[in-house]
């Protein structure tokens, strides 16, 4: 089983600050990695894919780079409604699909 | 628009027994993979069970294997999971998310995802 760990568990950020996000696997995944954003009470909503690809919808000032094993979320300038859970998932080797941990993006 | 919608939580004794139903409308079922995940209180999300778009392949997380049971009716636009010998750590919000679409369309996995239906086990 491939373990996603990412880090921090919570990350304290201003509006209108960078926010970085990061995520490792436990062995290479390529660039087969997702981002999701979840808020309470609302589906998981999925951000990148591909490692890079922003999904439909997605604003730019999400962004998402590497592979292998190592990844990052990029959000360029929090805005309000981008508090919330980040998770990234692997979808390269599975069963089981993995999640991370998650990353809390919490107002300072 | 893509909906999926799941219904069948609730409050159940541990031992017990649940069925829970995702709805899906907008878009082609039968051509694509399903899957469940829950996120327990506290926790982050977990891949629970995945279905091919035939049905004929199945596959499930170790915690839950022996005791769910994942299925879909192509002609109903349903996808379903059977849930027995629950357990008090099986207490989650269970969601139905879209896996890739075999048609070919390029459509990423958990591009869509329902709204989850909360399951409680607790004596």
């Amino acid at each position: 089983e491939i373990v996603m760990t990412q880090s921090p568990a919570t990350l304290s950020v201003s509006p209108g600050e960078r926010a970085t996000l990061s995520c490792r696997a436990s062995q290479s995944v390529s660039s087969n990695l997702a981002w999701y954003q979840h808020k309470p009470g609302q589906a998981p909503r999925l951000l990148i894919y591909g490692a890079s690809t922003r999904a439909t919808g997605i604003p730019a000032r999400f962004s998402g780079s590497g592979s292998g094993t190592e990844f990052t979320l990029t959000v360029s300038s929090l805005q309000s409604e981008d508090f919330a859970v980040y998770y990234c998932q692997q979808y390269n080797n599975w069963p089981p699909l993995t999640f991370g941990g998650g990353t809390k993006v919490e107002i300072k | 628009e893509v909906q999926l919608v799941e219904s069948g939580g609730g409050l159940v004794l541990p031992g017990g027994s649940l069925r829970l139903s995702c709805a899906a409308s907008g878009f082609t079922f039968s051509t694509y993979e399903m899957n469940w995940v829950r996120r327990a209180p506290g926790k982050g999300l977990e891949w629970v069970s995945y279905i091919s778009s035939s049905g004929s392949t199945i596959y499930y997380a170790d915690s839950v294997k022996g005791r769910f049971t994942i299925s879909r009716d192509n002609a109903k636009n349903s996808l379903y999971l059977q849930i027995n010998s629950l357990r008090a750590e099986d207490t989650a919000v269970y969601y139905c998310a879209r896996g890739f679409d075999i048609s070919g369309s390029g459509s990423p996995w958990g591009d869509y995802w329902g709204q989850g239906t909360l399951v409680t086990v607790s004596s």
